[in-house]
């Protein structure tokens, strides 16, 4: 819900808008990187993955690209719909053992 | 995701009190997770375990205690409940090794939540 938000970034796009959500990573070892959303008063929902020996992977509507150089991971949504409204989070997970570590979050606000 | 249920999805109680949360799954998953969400920052990870019996400590285990008696069903307690463990509480499933229907094998289902206030 909106305690989740909290702190977190903010973007705010206008709805047919492209949006860019970005996140840093620390830990070089991963070995995947994933795109959960959890819309309010709900739990996260998967949207896309990476693989660390990936820098680009698309998805419908979705698109996320891996800088391993500079540890950055984006999520690109097309033409976002306010259905897009949520908060993003990415996550790091090693394939041995299949822990998620989460980053803090950004939420999107889609403007009509 | 109906595939996993959490009860209550609401509770409030009171500090030294002993609570459980209790996380069901009917997708047949082996693995399970307990997060907790505060404000501003992401899910971390208390308990997660691979099977039946097994239990591994996650990030932030201190203060909770967890129980996989059976596949379908990993709960969550809280043996003296303190304010600081008010939070937003997620169980997860996953299956890494038979993703199906074009999941990916990083994909974890997650519950809806329970809200637990300690006062």
């Amino acid at each position: 819900g909106e305690s989740v938000g909290l702190h977190l970034p903010t973007l705010s796009v206008q709805e047919g808008d492209n949006s860019i959500i970005n996140c840093a990573y620390s830990n070089s070892a991963s070995d995947y990187f994933i795109w959960y959303k959890q819309e309010s008063g709900k739990g996260p929902q998967f949207i896309i993955d990476i693989r660390s020996n990936m820098d680009k992977r698309q998805g419908q509507r979705v698109t996320v690209l891996l800088n391993k150089t500079v540890k950055h991971l984006s999520l690109q949504i097309a033409a976002t719909q306010p259905g897009d409204s949520a908060v993003y989070f990415c996550a790091e997970n090693k394939a041995i053992g299949n822990k998620l570590v989460f980053g803090a979050g950004t939420i999107l606000r889609v403007k009509s | 995701d109906a595939d996993v249920t959490q009860t209550p999805r609401n509770r409030i109680t009171k500090t030294g009190k002993r609570i459980m949360l209790e996380c069901s799954q009917t997708k047949g998953h082996d693995r399970m997770y307990w997060y907790r969400q505060d404000p501003g920052l992401g899910l971390r990870l208390i308990y997660y375990s691979f099977d039946v019996k097994d239990i591994n400590k996650g990030e932030i285990s201190d203060g909770y205690s967890v129980s996989r008696q059976a596949q379908a069903k990993f709960s969550l307690s809280l043996e003296s409940a303190i304010p600081n463990q008010t939070a937003l509480y997620f169980c997860a499933t996953s299956d890494p090794a038979a993703p199906s229907g074009g999941h990916s094998y990083n994909e974890q289902f997650f519950g809806p939540g329970t809200r637990l206030t300690v006062l």
